[in-house]
């Protein structure tokens, strides 16, 4: 139990449809990361947050967008659905240099 | 582009046998993690690497951080079938302010009871 917990577990959108999917970090971690896991491979760096401001940023066009809020949950959207963004969506809270991670968000694209 | 070569990809042993999973990149990481993951499931933190030439054990995985801070291992004793899963592993750089985390491409590991 990592005490990063992810909404919705299970998610299908159509081609051209936006999404946002929520994670909520754990208790005292001011820092959040999105990754795209596709199957069979590992995870891919998205972006991350670092109190409210985005401070890092993987090769992700910029229709993958987020948030970070006071409480340092967070939310990832994506606009424009591609086939291609099927995919385990994974944030991972961070104090230092370990991530603990979410059970994931699986998505999709129909 | 920053890159973490896992090796083997695969990896099917018999309950029993030990194994080293490898991985390896050009780029110095400040630090490096091992993580284990089950299908359907986020990764699990196993380890977190930070000194060149680190080793940390844990019950019968032992962990090792190249001198260089580039490459690492994760050797496993008398495997048993409840170490089936993804190993991946996963540097960190903070380079101008910004912050990257690149994960390796991952080694699938079954072990047979």
């Amino acid at each position: 139990e990592t005490g990063v917990t992810q909404s919705p577990t299970h998610l299908i959108k159509t081609r051209g449809q936006q999404v946002t999917l929520r994670c909520s970090s754990q208790s005292g971690h001011n820092t959040v990361s999105w990754y795209q896991q596709a199957l069979g491979q590992g995870p891919q760096f998205i972006f991350q947050y670092y109190r409210e401001e985005e401070n890092g940023r993987g090769n992700f066009p910029p229709r993958f967008s987020g948030l970070q809020f006071p409480n340092y949950s967070s939310e990832l959207n994506v606009n424009a659905l591609e086939l291609d963004d099927s995919a385990l969506y994974l944030c991972a809270s961070r104090e230092g240099t370990e991530a603990f991670f979410g059970q994931g968000t699986r998505l999709t694209v129909v | 582009t920053q890159l973490l070569e896992q090796s083997p990809q695969f990896l099917s042993i018999q309950e029993g046998e030990n194994l080293t999973v490898y991985c390896n990149s050009s780029s110095v990481f400040s630090s490096l993690q091992w993580y284990r993951q089950e299908p359907g499931e986020g990764p699990v933190l196993l380890v977190t690497v930070v000194t060149g030439g680190e080793v940390k054990k844990l019950k019968r995985l032992t962990f090792q951080f190249g001198d260089a801070r580039k490459d690492s291992s994760l050797h496993i004793t008398a495997a048993q079938p409840g170490d089936t899963g993804l190993y991946l592993c996963a540097g960190a750089n903070i380079g101008s302010g910004t912050y990257k985390y690149i994960f390796g491409t991952g080694t699938r590991l079954k072990v047979l009871a």
